[in-house]
């Protein structure tokens, strides 16, 4: 079944231990990115990749990391969480940027 | 950077009714994706436009590039349609995304 996969799925940590969310597509997309949804605010571009090693800042990129050394993967890093990264993230795969993207299941995550 | 904005933001309709939602941007586009999120659930694609109209079952999206403008339409509305509905609008890096609507279909 075609999927992007994403964990956890659920996070509550604390101020500054560092955290890695997963996202996995089985799809072979070259493009894939990172979106976070606030109340009031939508979703908003954290970082994307067109294809393996070529990664590039969304419009809320501060605070985040992001790594694509295979094509499949595009891990989310969190370094140093804060309070205000408290979201629900999803991660996204597709062909190319402008065509319909398959969305993972979201990650909401609670930083204390 | 496109600015995408959505009307109305709140929504509610019995069932039956036929629902439209509207999506405006304000820099010309290659492609329009209209998606959904149900309560607690996921983000799927419904339909990507880049011109004309496109219909599946009961949805059917339309799309005016002059106007840059698109519309969202529900017929025969029904309490499973009740959802966000987002529009978003494609670019060189990704998509841009309205604020979505938040729609209750009453019984």
């Amino acid at each position: 079944e075609a999927q992007v996969t994403q964990n956890p799925r659920y996070l509550i940590t604390v101020t500054g231990k560092k955290l890695t969310v997963t996202c996995s597509q089985n799809m072979n997309h070259e493009y894939m990115s990172w979106y976070r949804q606030d109340p009031g605010l939508g979703l908003r571009q954290i970082y994307y990749s067109m294809n393996v090693e070529v990664t590039d800042k969304g419009d809320v990129p501060e605070g985040y990391k992001v790594s694509r050394k295979e094509k499949r993967n595009f891990p989310l890093i969190l370094e140093s969480p804060s309070p205000n990264q408290t979201s629900l993230y999803f991660c996204a795969s597709s062909p190319r940027p402008t065509l319909t993207q398959y969305f993972g299941p979201g990650t909401r995550l609670t930083v204390l | 950077k496109n600015e995408v904005e959505q009307s109305p933001q709140n929504l509610t309709a019995q069932e039956g009714e036929f629902i439209t939602i509207n999506c405006s941007y304000s820099v010309g586009i290659s492609a329009l994706h209209w998606l959904q999120q149900h309560p607690g659930g996921g983000i799927v694609s419904l339909f990507m436009l880049s011109s004309g109209k496109k219909k599946h079952g009961r949805l059917i999206a339309t799309i005016n590039i002059q106007e840059k403008h698109s519309s969202l339409h529900i017929t025969a509305s029904h309490p499973r349609d009740s959802a966000v509905y987002i529009c978003a609008v494609g670019g060189a890096d990704g998509l841009t995304f309205g604020k979505g609507t938040h729609l209750i279909i009453q019984p």
